[in-house]
């Protein structure tokens, strides 16, 4: 596997469930972020780790709960989510999170709430 | 008024056009103006990247940036079909993180 990879590609879920957005990326960088890309809008950043810490949240609703285990892996709990949540979901790795370094992305996670 | 304001097309051309996409902003703090391309199904990625104002060409493309309008151009010569995606352009003011602020994205489309 190269470069930032996503998993699952599509989910549906329903508003009472509980998943998890999985992200992996295979380039040594030691930043990871979630966006979200909705129809129509521009791409919002989510969540900011940097080396495993969080350094921003950009206040995104509790039900969506980021875990970044280690500088290679990056997680998204989703838990009572709503249809408006329904979007593109990317991950993006970058090799330093101060200054500006070229952010690689995923190809996404689709995500339907239904 | 929205930080960066980008067409969302889509825009349609024949092939060989020589294609303009812009975008304006706000912020006067940007000083980094990237273009990111975005293929169906598939993350972005980085197409271009300028500092502050000035041009910059590679291959078929060239990006200007014009601070003292707030203004970005992403031009492709010689469009292929190939080309057909949506262009993200996106800006940063290096405030201590690599984050970026994002436009719409424009969808192109060149057919053959």
């Amino acid at each position: 596997e190269t470069g930032v990879t996503q998993t699952p590609r599509h989910l549906v879920m329903g508003m009472t469930n509980k998943k998890s957005l999985k992200c992996e990326q295979h380039l040594g960088h030691n930043a990871m972020y979630w966006y979200k890309q909705s129809a129509k809008k521009p791409l919002e950043l989510m969540f900011v780790y940097s080396l495993e810490e969080r350094v921003e949240n950009n206040s995104v609703p509790s039900r969506f709960s980021p875990e970044c285990p280690n500088s290679s892996h990056l997680f998204l709990h989703l838990h009572t989510l709503q249809p408006e949540d329904s979007a593109l979901y990317l991950c993006a790795s970058s090799q330093e999170v101060s200054g500006i370094y070229e952010q690689f992305f995923g190809p996404g996670t689709r995500l339907t709430v239904l | 008024q929205k930080e960066v304001e980008q067409d969302p097309g889509p825009l349609s051309v024949p092939e060989g056009a020589i294609v303009s996409l812009n975008c304006t902003y706000s912020n006067s703090a940007f000083q980094y103006f990237m273009w990111y391309r975005q293929y169906s199904r598939k993350g972005p990625e980085l197409l271009m990247y300028t500092y502050s104002s000035g041009n910059k060409e590679d291959g078929r493309f060239t990006a200007q940036v014009d601070k003292s309008s707030k203004y970005i151009s992403l031009f492709i010569r010689d469009s292929q079909p190939s080309d057909s995606a949506t262009y993200l352009c996106a800006m940063s003011s290096n405030s201590g993180y690599s984050t970026l602020t994002f436009g719409k994205g424009t969808m192109l489309l060149v057919s053959p």
